[in-house]
């Protein structure tokens, strides 16, 4: 069982708008910044938003994150067969003093 | 560019030992936290342990503490997880993670390396 939870699965089709939530509580979400990160099958996860909501350089700004309370959020707008990947939050735990990961969203582009 | 290079992988009897290595190069390394981040087949990413860039103040998770030791050689550029005691529930891809930040406990894991494979069996 995760700390942090997320729905395992989502999908879409082209061109389509997604979201994927991020459920915590005040010890992590609630204090601390979200992160996401995007594992494509068969490859290392690899950073997608860090700080809430700010994109590394090479990152479509069809992603983007938010942050309200004790959850977060990850859209993906225009959606494309490309974005067919496991998708996971996290954040620091100030209760456990450890990361803390959601247990993974599988997004199907159907 | 940033590169970072598991090793050390393999196949291990319960009650074992093994030590991954992870070489680093187109960063300061000393100036970085470093995480280890596993994944059992099949399944989500569990954070295993981290240590601060500078001060080298290490954190585990709870289902390695006692078991797993975590360190750095920064004259090597290297980061190593000694992990004892093993148990079949080990078994995962092990990813080298760089932070963003000298702190294991803010930042992003803005880099990985490709992983190496334990196997925890008899």
């Amino acid at each position: 069982q995760s700390v942090l939870t997320q729905p395992p699965s989502a999908s879409g089709t082209p061109g389509q708008r997604v979201t994927i939530s991020c459920s915590g509580g005040s010890s992590n979400i609630g204090t601390n910044s979200v992160y996401w990160y995007q594992q494509l099958p068969g490859t290392a996860p690899k950073l997608l938003i860090y700080r809430n909501n700010q994109r590394p350089s090479g990152v479509p700004d069809r992603f983007s994150g938010s942050k309200s309370g004790t959850s977060a959020s990850l859209a993906i707008s225009g959606l494309r067969s490309e974005d067919e990947a496991d998708y996971y939050c996290a954040a620091w735990d100030d209760s456990l003093s450890a990361w803390v990961f959601g247990g993974g969203t599988k997004l199907t582009v159907l | 560019e940033v590169q970072l290079l598991e090793s050390g992988g393999g196949w291990v009897q319960p009650g074992g030992s093994l030590r991954l290595s992870c070489a680093a190069s187109g960063f300061i390394f000393n100036s970085y936290a470093m995480s280890w981040v596993r994944q059992a087949p099949g399944k989500g990413l569990e954070w295993v342990s981290a240590i601060s860039g500078i001060t080298g103040s290490t954190y585990y998770a709870d289902s390695v503490k006692g078991r797993f030791t975590i360190s750095r050689d920064n004259s090597k550029n290297t980061l190593y997880l000694q992990m004892n005691s093993l148990r079949a529930e080990d078994t995962a891809e092990y990813y080298c993670a760089k932070g963003d930040s000298y702190s294991s406990s803010s930042g992003s894991f803005d880099y990985w390396g490709q992983g190496t494979l334990v196997t925890v069996s008899s």
